[in-house]
């Protein structure tokens, strides 16, 4: 089955505590994208990337890192997690940049920062 | 960049009812846009799209409809049902960037 797989759905942590919240798709997607949800802010991007080693920062960038090594994979790292961070993060994927009609999100991961 | 504002912010009908959601872009150069669906607990899944060479598209009960000269879009939903109910997303993508801008959401609540 075609899908964009994040790990893990909760997470509870400490301000400070590094985290890694992972994404990985098995369409052979080039485009991966992180959003995070707020209430009544909608869907804000954090990072993107357009292929392996090529990745830009979206609208909300701070506080974020990102890595894409490898094709099938876009981890979203907090070095230092705050909880201004506590939100709903969703990883997307597309074939390519240019064409947006191929968003696939993730089920999401809801994280608390305490 | 790409500006997109989205009303109303939450919309409450009777089963069956219409139920219409708007969206205006800022970008004059966009060129698709496309909305999704977000069922509580899941990820937006793309419902309908449309692109700028097209005035009206329409899949059963729910049709798009763009204006390029207003730049603004709209959700058409009839009969609706409550599974409609959701969160729902508009979202415009400007062929210089390489992302799709997304309306802060409506919440759709259909009331058996």
């Amino acid at each position: 089955e075609a899908q964009v797989t994040q790990n893990p759905r909760y997470l509870i942590t400490v301000t400070g505590k590094k985290l890694t919240v992972t994404c990985s798709q098995n369409m052979n997607h080039e485009y991966m994208s992180w959003y995070r949800q707020d209430p009544g802010l909608g869907l804000r991007q954090i990072y993107y990337s357009m292929n392996v080693e090529v990745t830009d920062k979206g609208d909300v960038p701070e506080g974020y890192k990102v890595s894409r090594k490898e094709k099938r994979n876009f981890p979203l790292i907090l070095e230092s997690p705050s909880p201004n961070q506590t939100s709903l993060y969703f990883c997307a994927s597309s074939l390519s940049d240019r064409d947006p009609g191929g968003y696939t999100f993730g089920s999401g991961t809801r994280l608390t920062v305490v | 960049g790409e500006n997109v504002e989205q009303h109303p912010s939450t919309l409450s009908v009777q089963e069956g009812d219409s139920a219409v959601i708007k969206c205006t872009y800022s970008d004059s150069a966009s060129n698709y846009f496309p909305w999704y669906k977000q069922e509580l607990g899941k990820g937006p899944q793309l419902i309908i799209d449309i692109r700028s060479n097209v005035g009206e598209k329409k899949d059963q009960r729910i049709a798009v409809t763009l204006n390029k000269t207003a730049k603004h879009f709209s959700l058409h939903i009839t009969e609706t049902q409550p599974e409609d109910s959701a969160v729902y997303f508009c979202a415009a993508y400007p062929p210089r960037g390489s992302t799709l801008t997304f309306g802060k959401g409506t919440m759709l609540l259909v009331s058996p």
